[in-house]
């Protein structure tokens, strides 16, 4: 089982939707979560961090769920320019504190 | 500099190539990473430093893939005899550590003909 695993998707919505994406990661002691934007052909690029309490930068919120080791990022109102893949990412704990593995990623596609 | 800085932006090397992937980091930034990434995949983890420490290097493939950082800031990595498989975007990324977000550079396109 990968660390942390994604739905590659791809998800196609028209502009104004709601999306979710959800990842699950296997290493319960993993301390850090976080959700980046990978743009075609350019280097990932962070989005925001994850927290327990949950959090919300304008259209985006993230959840963290510790029980079931799931995060969630949810996009409201999607425009144009949301198109990208988004990759969910988790510190490691433990004896691999400070490593931190990316899901495969997942691809948002939204049209006009 | 102000971002994570990586040369040369592309490579081309033929089989049995050795090739060197420079990154220099954001000026004290402890964490260092190194990442590959294949057409269609996240980032796959290679190795990271914790200034000249190289803290885990469990994701180099082979022992054909070598990575230092002897000051604690620039680093490489090496790939002696590249093979086609070797063939990805290499991505570092730096970081303040303890669950600091990383900074990625814009990568090096290695392709092996």
């Amino acid at each position: 089982r990968k660390e942390v695993e994604q739905d590659p998707g791809p998800f196609n919505v028209p502009e104004g939707a709601t999306v979710a994406f959800n990842c699950t990661y296997s290493n319960s002691a993993s301390q850090s979560f976080f959700w980046y934007r990978q743009d075609c052909r350019k280097e990932p690029k962070l989005l925001m961090s994850v927290y327990s309490s949950g959090n919300e930068d304008g259209r985006f919120t993230a959840q963290l769920n510790r029980a079931s080791q799931y995060i969630s990022l949810l996009i409201r109102d999607s425009k144009l320019s949301d198109s990208a893949t988004y990759l969910c990412v988790v510190e490691a704990g433990g004896t691999s504190y400070g490593k931190l593995t990316f899901g495969q990623g997942t691809i948002l596609t939204v049209h006009p | 500099g102000a971002g994570v800085s990586q040369s040369p932006r592309y490579k081309v090397a033929k089989r049995g190539q050795d090739v060197a992937l420079r990154c220099d980091p954001i000026s004290g930034h402890v964490s260092l990473f190194w990442y590959q990434q294949a057409l269609g995949q996240g980032p796959e983890f290679l190795t990271y430093f914790q200034n000249e420490a190289q803290l885990d290097k469990s994701g180099l493939p082979s022992d054909r893939f070598f990575a230092e950082r002897p000051e604690g800031s620039v680093s490489t990595l090496k790939i002696q005899r590249t093979q086609q498989e070797d063939s990805a975007v290499y991505l570092c990324a730096s970081s303040l550590g303890g669950g600091s977000p990383l900074h990625f550079g814009n990568g090096t396109r290695l392709t092996v003909t």
